[in-house]
Formats: C-alpha cells, structure tokens, sequence
C-alpha cells in the first residue's frame, strides 16, 4: 500500500521560503509510470495544482505561481520536495503531495499539511 | 490557466440517483476525458474514476463516469448518507500543460 507523507513547518513568515518534503513509502518513485504532485486547497475553498515531477526530473508547473515554485525528486531517499517562495497570506493552505497516474488520474495522496503565512 | 466548470452543488434524496458534471474544452475534458475525485471534510481528495472512466480498485459500482464531448459526468446512484462530499473532476491540459481542476460540486444527500 502506497503511502506519501508531507512534512515541513506549519508557519512560514510573509515573504519567506515555504519548504515542504514528501517522503514515499511502500512502493517506487522510480516509475516512469508516475508524476509526483504538489496541490494546495485554501481554507474553505477548492483544489489548486501547483506542478509535478517525474522520477528522472522533469517538471510541469502552475503558470500563476511558476516563478516562485522549484519542485525536486531525490530518488535516493524517496522523496520529492516543494519550495515556494516570496509567499504571502494568500499562500496560506492544506498543502497536499500526491501520486498522479500518467496523465489519467491522481490515485494516491497524502494526508496534506496545514501551512499559514503569517508574521 | 482556464479551469473546469462544475456546479457549485446539487441536492438529492437518499437512495436517488446524482449525475454532477464537468465541462472544459478540447484540450483537456475533450481530448481524454475527466478523472474524478471525492472530498470529505478534513480528509484529502479521494480518486473516484480515471480519465478512461475505469475506478481504481475498491471504489463501488455506484459511481460510473463517462464523457460526452467537451462534458465529462460522474453519477452516482442509490445515494448514500456517506455521499455526501465534495467532488471534483481534473484533467491534464495538452496544450497548455497543465493540470486544471473543476472550482468543486457540494453534493448533499437529503
């Protein structure tokens, strides 16, 4: 059974770096098969995508945050990671990695982290 | 980044049948179809149904997805109190490339 975990601080200061880590478990990230994702959900509101990965490093990105996203894989370790910068209240949210099949769905995702930008 | 279009919720007696919908365009919900994704409160997103309209493993028969054109539909009959959620359909974008969700469908089950 596949298992993705977020990790990472829970408050992050306005203009700052938000980091967070996916950590995989009980299967491979190493599958051409597989992106790996990052989506955010406001508080009270939908789901957001902000850009995936694949194993061997490419990456797609939210054109609306694309500047300020650096998405990496270190298949080493099992993970994948999230860096957003320059954030804002505005980038306050559940912060959710998850497992996108190919292009046809996403089937796994972790539990998601809380993450609020505030000084 | 154009999103899909979902209405914001649907309403249906215990035991009746939903069908909640999804329209994009051409480059996404018209060229693969729609995966779709159920949301309870507090919980993350759970997939329903693949782009193919195929359901991953454990997900019940009551929900069966399909697509006509640029409008993808999920339906869910002899509803149930535990389909009451949030549900969200997502396709990936070849043009634009990018993944692109539906703003979320409030079904509540009555």
């Amino acid at each position: 059974q596949l298992q993705l975990q977020e990790s990472g601080p829970g408050l992050v200061k306005p203009s700052e770096t938000l980091s967070l880590t996916c950590t995989v478990s009980g299967g491979s990230i190493s599958s051409s098969t597989y992106y790996w994702g990052w989506i955010r959900q406001p508080p009270g509101k939908g789901l957001e995508w902000i850009g995936s990965i694949s194993y061997s490093g490419s990456t797609y990105y939210n054109p609306s945050l694309k500047n300020r996203v650096t998405i990496s894989v270190d298949t080493s370790k099992k993970q994948f990671s999230l860096k957003l910068s320059s954030v804002t209240a505005a980038d306050t949210a559940v912060y959710y990695c998850a497992r996108i099949y190919k292009r046809m769905g996403i089937d796994d995702w972790g539990q998601g982290t809380l993450v609020t930008v505030s000084s | 980044q154009a999103g899909l279009t979902q209405p914001p919720s649907v309403s249906k007696a215990l035991r009746q049948t939903a069908t909640l919908t999804c329209t994009g365009n051409s480059n996404n919900v018209g060229n693969e179809g729609a995966a779709w994704l159920q949301q309870h409160q507090g919980h993350p997103p759970k997939l329903l149904s693949y782009r193919n309209n195929n359901r991953p493993s454990g997900i019940s028969e009551r929900f069966s997805a399909s697509r006509s054109g640029k409008t993808a539909s999920l339906t869910i009959s002899g509803l149930q109190p535990e389909d009451d959620a949030d549900y969200y359909c997502s396709a990936w974008d070849s043009s634009l490339s990018v993944q692109v969700f539906g703003g979320g469908t409030k079904l509540t089950v009555l």
